[in-house]
């Protein structure tokens, strides 16, 4: 069965600190995984998208690594804003026919 | 600018009732999406379209209907409302469909809140 699952569900950091977000997944097979973020009452927006070739791709404060191997992804933020503050989806796609798994999301507060 | 709306944004209703949410996109993508979103549980897919007249089912397609008349729009269709159709609704968009890979970035439109008394 075809899955993402994300870790944790959620997390508090505190304005300036760091963190890493991650996705495991069992979709294959495997064509790409892209990183939303999701502000609260808004839609979905991408930061990244990762291929299977990719192992890393950088969108500013936010970088995300992939393993297809282990199939894992992370998303790492680095010096939190209060701005970071939102749901972050991991998201994954297969070849052959429309198959996108979204996984639950990992709910970011970031505290002053 | 190019952009995706939904209305309305908020609805209340009672069971039993049909309800129509409008999405409208103006990138012209051939690609549209309706996912409900639901505590605990990541976006699920409604219904999508390639196309004008082209519609297909998604994993959660029981109770819902869509039609695409033209690129624009995809309505969202729930023919009787069941308190277990209390959600969010995501309109989403993208530009071209590729059988054998989904690279296409999807754009989502900002969401209705439905609640099914």
């Amino acid at each position: 069965k075809n899955q993402v699952e994300q870790s944790p569900q959620s997390l508090i950091i505190l304005e300036g600190k760091n963190c890493t977000l991650q996705c495991n997944y069992t979709v294959s097979p495997f064509s790409n995984l892209r990183w939303y973020k999701q502000d609260t009452g808004r839609g979905p927006v991408s930061l990244t998208i990762m291929t299977f070739s990719e192992n890393t791709k950088s969108n500013g404060r936010y970088t995300a690594t992939l393993d297809a191997d282990t199939k894992q992804s992370s998303l790492h933020i680095t010096a939190s804003q209060l701005s970071d503050s939102a749901s972050y989806i991991c998201v994954v796609s297969g070849t052959g026919g429309f198959k996108t798994i979204f996984g639950a999301g990992t709910r970011l507060f970031v505290k002053a | 600018d190019a952009e995706i709306t939904q209305s309305p944004r908020h609805k209340i209703t009672e069971t039993g009732r049909q309800v129509t949410l409008a999405c409208h996109q103006t990138w012209n993508h051939n690609n549209m999406f309706w996912y409900r979103q639901d505590l605990g549980h990541g976006l699920r897919l409604i219904h999508y379209s390639y196309g004008v007249q082209d519609t297909n089912k998604g994993e959660v397609s029981d109770g819902y209907s869509v039609s695409r008349s033209n690129t624009e729009d995809l309505p969202l269709t729930l023919e009787s409302a069941a308190s277990s159709q209390t959600s969010v609704y995501f309109c989403a968009s993208s530009e071209r469909r590729d059988q054998l890979r989904s690279y296409n970035e999807q754009f989502f439109g900002p969401g209705t809140r439905l609640t099914v008394l």
